[in-house]
């Protein structure tokens, strides 16, 4: 069964400071995908990793995949209130009928404050 | 261009009580999912179609839920009876399907109460 953990599961920073955010997956994976959530809201996705070394960049989120190390994190560069929500990585698998399951972490919440 | 729509986007009933949620794709989306969200937790798979046929149902609770995909566009997910447990928020999620892997579009979510 494929697990995938996040951490960590909470996070408060200060504005224009730098973090990141770990996402482990136990299995052979076929893609990673970051997605965003506000409170009330549905899941926005940011970033779609398809393969090892993959490094992709918005604005101040960065994500990158390590497949040996089943690996991917998230870094925020110098937080603004505004990335202020709840982050998910997403696992998936395409062998046989879980083609398209994505698999996902507990979820990351962020707070940045002044 | 139109996102995932669903509704309601809330509801509130009784235990015991039945209960259905709409979803509507994104136009030419082939792959359509149901996902139930428990607070403070991510997503979790219900049942997965590809135009009108689930090929994914394992994880849905078949003595209580159901769902349809009649035409291959529209889908209905439904609880009965309902039971406290159920209360979350329940998101659809379309993308284009087939042999191509592509990213997965949620609609806004029905979060549902049960009391």
């Amino acid at each position: 069964e494929l697990k995938v953990e996040q951490n960590p599961l909470f996070l408060s920073m200060q504005e224009e400071k730098n973090y990141t955010i770990y996402c482990n997956y136990s299995t052979t994976s076929d893609r990673l995908y970051w997605y965003r959530q506000d409170p009330g809201k549905s899941l926005e996705s940011l970033f779609v990793l398809l393969s090892n070394g993959a490094v992709k960049q918005e604005g101040r989120l960065m994500a990158s995949l390590d497949t040996k190390a089943r690996l991917s994190t998230l870094h925020i560069t110098a937080a603004v209130h505004d990335l202020s929500a709840t982050y998910f990585c997403a696992v998936e698998y395409a062998g046989g009928t879980s083609y398209g399951k994505l698999t996902f972490g507990q979820g990351t919440i962020l707070t940045v404050h002044p | 261009e139109a996102g995932v729509v669903q509704s309601p986007r809330y509801k509130i009933i009784e235990k015991k009580q039945p209960v259905a949620f709409w979803c509507n794709p994104i136009s030419g989306h082939n792959t359509l999912y149901w996902y139930l969200q428990n607070l403070g937790q991510g997503p979790e798979l219900l049942i997965r179609y590809e135009n009108e046929e689930a090929v994914d149902d394992s994880q849905l609770p078949k003595d209580r839920f159901s769902a349809e995909r009649l035409k291959g566009v529209d889908s209905t997910l439904k609880i009965q009876p309902a039971e406290l447990g159920d209360s979350a928020v329940y998101l659809c999620a379309s993308s284009l399907g087939g042999t191509v892997q592509e990213t997965q579009y949620f609609g806004p979510g029905t979060r549902l109460l049960v009391l």
